[in-house]
């Protein structure tokens, strides 16, 4: 079936430096590429999405890549904050018809250091 | 945050008793969806629904079933618990095509 690789599963870095998640997609209909942050013990949050019309989208200290000949988008965080500690998730749409459905990488842990 | 509530935000049950979660919105979309999430496996789609009693399998669904009879609520219930449902449960809802946004989740325990 489809999936989405998502590396590293871990990623430990000084405040102030930049962080960048990787996700790999199988399916080549997938057209809308979004990124979930999730706190310890809270809800998935929807913090940036891209489609495939589009290379690059950022908002502030965050932003994404999308290569759709290789198949693979990235997240990148600069600036961290001890606050941006978290679980992010990566997904992509499948080729489903109306239906919305996502498939989701298995989460990168993002530690800060202060 | 607000439009999508969860009910119950825990339990705890035993094995072979059937369990039903309630997912509620009051944000009128049409999408609705139930996850999973167990550690190192993300988030995986139980089941969704695309309109009222429109509903369809996901990559999980075996053993849960759904029903969605308002624009406003889904249901997922477990049809006799096991243990390998001990999960947290998140439903989602969905406008446009393919944005998705969480409720604040139901951990489930099977003992």
């Amino acid at each position: 079936g489809e999936n989405v690789e998502q590396h590293p599963s871990t990623l430990s870095v000084q405040e102030g430096d930049s962080a960048v998640i990787k996700c790999t997609y199988s399916d080549s209909a997938s057209n809308y590429f979004p990124w979930y942050k999730q706190e310890l013990g809270k809800r998935p949050q929807l913090i940036i999405d891209i489609r495939s019309n589009v290379g690059e989208k950022k908002d502030q200290r965050i932003a994404v890549t999308l290569n759709k000949t290789a198949k693979h988008f990235s997240l990148h965080i600069t600036e961290t904050q001890p606050e941006d500690s978290a679980v992010y998730f990566c997904a992509a749409s499948l080729r489903s018809s109306n239906t919305g459905k996502l498939i989701f990488g298995q989460g990168t842990t993002l530690q800060v250091k202060p | 945050d607000a439009g999508i509530t969860q009910s119950p935000r825990h339990k705890v049950t035993e094995t072979g008793t059937p369990v039903t979660l309630r997912c509620h919105q009051t944000e009128n979309h049409r999408y609705m969806y139930w996850y999973r999430q167990d550690p190192g496996h993300g988030l995986r789609l139980i089941h969704y629904s695309y309109g009222v009693k429109d509903t369809d399998k996901g990559e999980v669904s075996d053993g849960y079933s759904v029903s969605r009879s308002k624009t406003e609520d889904f249901l997922l219930t477990l049809e006799s618990a096991t243990s390998s449902q001990t999960s947290v449960y998140f439903c989602a809802i969905g406008d446009n095509y393919y944005e998705q946004y969480f409720g604040p989740g139901t951990r489930l325990t099977v003992t």
